[in-house]
């Protein structure tokens, strides 16, 4: 089976640095990813790592180490359009299991 | 290119009644799963579907829940006899068809369900 812990909620401050963390049991794996849900919305995809290491897109890093089943999402000169839930997923075969999410609040 | 679609995105039922949710999946791809959200909890696999065939149903309840995706049209989850504890959202996602654990999942906006 799957089972994935994140921090339930957190709040960062315009311009912060925040880190957000997922440790991970799975059965399975076959990749990690993040995606960011806006109250009311659909998930969208933010990243996806494989191998261990930092993946750097923009304003969000992602990192992985398998070894320690542990990811952090790493978001940068925060804005106001940041505040979300963000949902650390993962899984084997056909079924991706998703944390029940972390809801970041932007602050001025 | 129209993302993926769901309707209605709101639906009311009376306890008894059946619910029926609609997802068309994004252009080209043949790979349907079907979430669940309850509040304050995260996302739940129900199933997971290709064009006239269930591959992956192992988080859909036994009874009253059941799901197809017709060789055309879009993919149902049929929800029968509803009562309270169903209220949620319902989340579609389509991916290309790699896989749901190695590519990422294109989703709906939901259709959120309300049992009176």
């Amino acid at each position: 089976g799957q089972n994935i812990d994140q921090p339930t909620e957190m709040t960062a401050t315009e311009g912060a640095i925040v880190q957000i963390n997922c440790t991970y049991q799975t059965s399975g794996f076959n990749g990690l990813f993040w995606y960011q849900q806006h109250a009311g919305e659909a998930p969208t995809f933010l990243s996806y790592n494989v191998l261990d290491g930092l993946e750097e897109k923009g304003r969000f890093s992602s990192f992985l180490s398998r070894s320690k089943g542990y990811s952090y999402l790493l978001l940068k000169e925060l804005q106001m359009k940041d505040s979300a839930s963000y949902l650390c997923s993962t899984g084997g075969g056909n079924k991706l299991t998703f944390g029940t999410g972390t809801q970041l609040k932007v602050e001025l | 290119n129209a993302g993926v679609m769901q309707n209605p995105r709101h639906l009311v039922r009376r306890r008894g009644q059946e619910a029926r949710l609609r997802c068309s999946p994004m252009k080209g791809h043949s790979h349907v799963y079907w979430y669940r959200q309850l509040p304050e909890e995260g996302l739940k696999f129900m199933v997971y579907l290709q064009k006239e065939n269930i591959i992956d149903e192992s988080g859909m309840p036994k009874e009253r829940f059941s799901a197809e995706f017709p060789k055309e049209g879009p993919s149902i989850l049929r929800i029968q006899q509803v009562v309270r504890g169903d209220s949620a959202a319902y989340f579609c996602a389509s991916s290309s068809g790699q896989g749901a654990t190695n590519e990422k999942l294109f989703f709906g906006s939901g259709t959120q369900l309300s049992v009176l």
